[in-house]
């Protein structure tokens, strides 16, 4: 089965770039989508299809995939942007398939 | 606008089968290229696919729990609903149901783009 590993936690100064990144067996051939979930609520899908933002998502939210790695950057990071970050994909075998998640400190 | 409600019971004793439905407006489950996920969150941990309905009908399970789900859609009623066999503490989570678009790049793919508030279903006798 496909797994993908996330860090645990990222930790960011406020105004800052945070990067979360998620890893799996040749990620780069694969379409990887992110999602931000705050306490308490669903989740908001923030990037699809490795790099593409949905309507009303910040521009300093961006995506990019390649090799082993596919990463999510946050620039000028807010406070409001704390929150835990799931990484997606859907494999052939595995089906659906979330990452283990990374909780983001504004600090 | 598109939303979407999960409902069902909040708390099923061990070995009950669990009847989740998603009612949902906005869009309608026999578009081309849509579907209904099930995605759950046991309390403090990760994200968890469970299944998917495709607009034609088509349907995937987790592997690991393909044996215990089943996952149907009324398209006049406008709901999908999951069903989940035997059930035991450990499926104690908040179980979303998700709008879900599918595109074809290297093979099948989806992504939940809008999601249910959840319902948070305890199992426990």
């Amino acid at each position: 089965s496909y797994e993908l590993t996330q860090p645990l936690s990222v930790s960011v100064a406020l105004g800052q770039t945070a990067r979360i990144t998620c890893e799996g067996n040749n990620i780069g051939s694969k379409n990887v989508h992110w999602y931000q979930q705050k306490p308490g609520q669903a989740p908001v899908l923030v990037i699809y299809r490795d790099i593409t933002r949905p309507s009303g998502i910040p521009d300093r939210f961006s995506g990019s995939n390649s090799g082993n790695t596919a990463t999510l950057t946050i620039s000028r990071a807010q406070a409001g942007d704390e929150a835990d970050y799931y990484c997606q994909l859907w494999d052939s075998s595995t089906v659906g398939v979330f990452g283990g998640g990374t909780k983001l400190t504004v600090l | 606008q598109i939303t979407l409600k999960e409902s069902g019971p909040t708390l099923v004793k061990p070995t009950q089968t669990l009847t989740l439905t998603c009612t949902f407006s906005g869009f309608s489950v026999s578009t081309s290229g849509v579907g209904v996920g099930w995605i759950r969150q046991p309390p403090g941990k990760a994200l968890e696919w469970l299944a998917l309905i495709y607009w034609d009908g088509d349907k995937r399970y987790s592997p690991s729990l393909r044996s215990r789900l089943t996952i149907t859609k009324d398209t006049s009623k406008n709901q999908v609903v999951l069903t989940m066999t035997n059930m035991d503490p450990v499926d104690t989570a908040t179980y979303y149901c998700a709008h879900s678009l599918y595109f074809y790049v290297s093979g099948h793919n989806w992504y939940f783009d809008l999601w249910g508030r959840g319902t948070l279903v305890t199992v426990s006798s």
